[in-house]
């Protein structure tokens, strides 16, 4: 089975602080993916990744940035927490010559104060 | 460009009542549709997906979804529920070309009454 783990389930920062969410999956997939999930707006895409070192702005990137060393790890950077970015972020993963279909980890939900 | 409308937020149903679950979408180029289910405090697990050939596709868990090219609609419909099927249901395209990422609709809440 692919599995996706994040670093955390739960994260409290304070306005300001810089915030790290890791990301592993351990199948080996090319994609990976962060996106913010928020009730009555479904899942929006902050960026991707199609290789190691390599990242692409999604639809709504503006305060975060990423990180892709090695080819399993992905990382979300939020330079500088604000409350509008207390939500829950979603990693995901895939193959290169995937369909589509990406694998989840169970997410961090992330309280800004 | 790529966008996908869910129609109705939430859905009440009854145990063992049918259900049906709307989705439209539009895009200028050739997409693969899915559906993904998301059970309270866990992350995303794909539920079905279309990519071409049949137009009624399978899933897990006794669901299944109609791809209707004309009416840019991937409706989910299910003829029996369960308690276990609340949960929170998402509608998603990707391209068949280029990004490759994930357009996702607003989500249905599904709430299985006794």
């Amino acid at each position: 089975d692919v599995k996706v783990t994040q670093s955390s389930r739960y994260l409290v920062k304070r306005t300001g602080e810089k915030v790290f969410l890791e990301c592993v999956q351990d199948m080996d997939h090319e994609n990976m993916f962060w996106y913010r999930q928020d009730p009555g707006l479904g899942l929006r895409l902050i960026y991707f990744s199609y290789d190691v070192k390599m990242k692409e702005k999604g639809d709504i990137p503006e305060g975060y940035s990423v990180s892709r060393e090695k080819k399993e790890r992905f990382s979300l950077i939020l330079e500088s927490a604000s409350t509008n970015q207390t939500s829950m972020y979603l990693c995901a993963s895939s193959l290169r010559r995937s369909t589509g279909e990406q694998y989840f980890g169970p997410g961090t939900r992330l309280t800004v104060t | 460009a790529q966008s996908v409308t869910q129609l109705d937020s939430q859905v009440p149903v009854f145990e063992e009542a049918p259900v049906e679950l709307r989705c439209n979408y539009s895009s200028s180029v050739s997409v693969y549709l899915f559906w993904y289910v998301q059970y309270p405090n866990q992350g995303l697990q794909l539920l079905l997906k279309y990519l071409s050939g049949s137009t009624l596709v399978k899933g897990i868990n006794g669901f299944e979804a109609e791809f209707n090219k004309s009416q840019t609609s991937f409706h989910l419909r299910k003829p029996s529920v369960h308690i276990s099927d609340t949960a929170e249901y998402f509608c998603a395209v990707s391209g068949r070309t280029g990004r490759r990422a994930l357009t996702f609709g607003s989500g249905t809440r599904l709430q299985v009454q006794p």
